[in-house]
């Protein structure tokens, strides 16, 4: 497709378990940003990512959170040892060039801690 | 810290009249961005801006950064079924920075 593909859609882990969330940004786009989204709020930054360089993690709630793109296109958020205060909605963004603000949202994974 | 108080939190409106929102910051914005959230789908990007007092307009949505850079707001005309959503303003945490910051919403229903 053409838009930011993001799966699992839906992901539902035992607390304690690890997760992967997987990124298809648009191809080609050099920017890609992860963020978290919680039940009736707005999305909140988490990460960024210009080609495989991850420029800024400064919104990652902790070292549990972990996010790579090793080859610049396709990404990972990988959560360990899941607390139940990490469910929640997370959307990743790619824009075409460095410096612009995401532009197109996937509609990402919903995610839900027993 | 940061906020981005969004107002009103939800409206409900008859189909065909005009839709008004605003957005004001604790902090000068050198950037507003306002966003479309249906259910179950991620953010769709529907006006940016980004000079102080600027007005820009996308088919019947019309979108100001107020002039003390700490206020943006979004009009809607004739408003229709499909503009049933959520409305989010957000603004980079400071110049250049490619984190956004989000506001707190605005749930819009359209009464057809």
């Amino acid at each position: 497709g053409a838009g930011v593909s993001q799966s699992p859609r839906y992901k539902v882990a035992k607390r304690g378990q690890d997760v992967a969330l997987r990124c298809d940004p648009i191809s080609g786009h050099v920017s890609l940003f992860w963020y978290q989204q919680a039940l009736g709020q707005g999305p909140e930054f988490l990460t960024y990512f210009q080609n495989e360089a991850q420029l800024d993690k400064s919104g990652l709630p902790s070292d549990r959170f972990f996010a790579e793109r090793p080859e610049g296109s396709v990404s990972t958020l990988k959560i360990q040892r899941t607390q139940q205060e990490d469910s929640a909605v997370y959307l990743c963004a790619s824009s075409f060039r460095r410096g612009d603000q995401p532009q197109h949202f996937g509609d990402g994974t919903r995610l839900s801690i027993l | 810290g940061q906020q981005l108080n969004q107002s009103p939190q939800s409206m409900f409106i008859q189909e065909g009249e005009d839709v008004s929102m605003n957005c004001t910051s604790s902090s000068i914005f050198n950037t507003w961005l306002w966003y479309k959230q249906d259910p179950g789908e991620g953010p769709v990007l529907l006006i940016a801006l980004y000079k102080a007092g600027e007005l820009t307009s996308n088919g019947r949505l019309t979108a100001q950064f107020g002039i003390t850079r700490k206020d943006s707001f979004l009009n809607i005309s004739a408003s229709i079924p499909s503009d049933v959503g959520i409305y989010f303003c957000a603004g980079p945490y400071q110049t250049g920075a490619n984190n956004l910051f989000f506001g707190t919403g605005t749930r819009l229903t359209v009464i057809p």
